[in-house]
């Protein structure tokens, strides 16, 4: 059983749809990430919370938008959205700067928008 | 443009083979290398790491760098079917950035 749990495990919106991916994670990790990825491809970093801060943002258009409630939390608002924004969202958490890298992910957000 | 390269397979081995993967990395200056293990549907699982020139064993699998080289491999012994998935090389280089290769698809034939 993974250690990082996710939710929806799936979604379906519209692109004027406004929704919300959860994570959360209870091993006193640090760090947490949002990756998207697509079929046959490798995890795209997306966001980075370093001790609850925003520490990277890839360029991510802003119909993404990151949150961190608390060390155990992280959400990701989602709003017109379009359809090549369909794929699985991932997020993940890490000890921290002793170890980076070493990322213990979360079963996904499989995302489709119609 | 700094790269992480491997070979998208799929790459076929006898149940109870070993199975050989390998990666390269263009950033010389790269700290740290690690092995995913993806199943198809599923999310990425780390299965190993190693920060030192040299091998690194965990039961079956053994990862192998050689930094001079740049590249990292990944042995699994006595191959099981349960292997099969896709294996991602992720190499965290001197711009602290984690850089992925694109996988290799990794089939245990019984």
């Amino acid at each position: 059983d993974t250690e990082v749990t996710q939710t929806p495990k799936h979604l379906v919106m519209g692109m004027t749809n406004k929704k919300s991916l959860k994570c959360e994670q209870h091993m006193g990790h640090r760090a947490m990430y949002w990756y998207k990825q697509k079929a046959k491809k490798p995890p795209e970093l997306m966001f980075v919370y370093s001790y609850e801060k925003l520490s990277i943002n890839e360029s991510v258009p802003s119909r993404f938008s990151p949150e961190c409630p608390n060390s155990s939390l992280l959400n990701l608002h989602l709003h017109a959205l379009q359809p090549e924004d369909s794929a699985l969202y991932l997020c993940a958490s890490s000890p921290g700067q002793g170890a980076p890298g070493e990322l213990f992910f979360g079963e996904g957000s499989r995302l489709t928008v119609l | 443009q700094k790269e992480v390269e491997q070979n998208s397979g799929p790459l076929s081995v006898p149940e109870g083979a070993i199975a050989s993967l390998n990666c390269t990395y263009s950033d010389r200056g790269s700290q740290s290398f690690f092995w995913y293990r993806q199943y198809s549907g599923k999310s990425p699982e780390l299965i190993m790491f190693i920060y030192s020139n040299g091998d690194k064993e965990d039961g079956r699998f053994t990862a192998q760098l050689n930094k001079a080289s740049q590249y990292v491999s990944l042995l699994i012994r006595d191959s099981q079917p349960s292997d099969s998935a896709t294996y991602l090389c992720a190499v965290f280089d001197s711009n602290y950035q984690l850089i992925w290769g694109a996988g290799t698809k990794l089939i245990i034939k019984p």
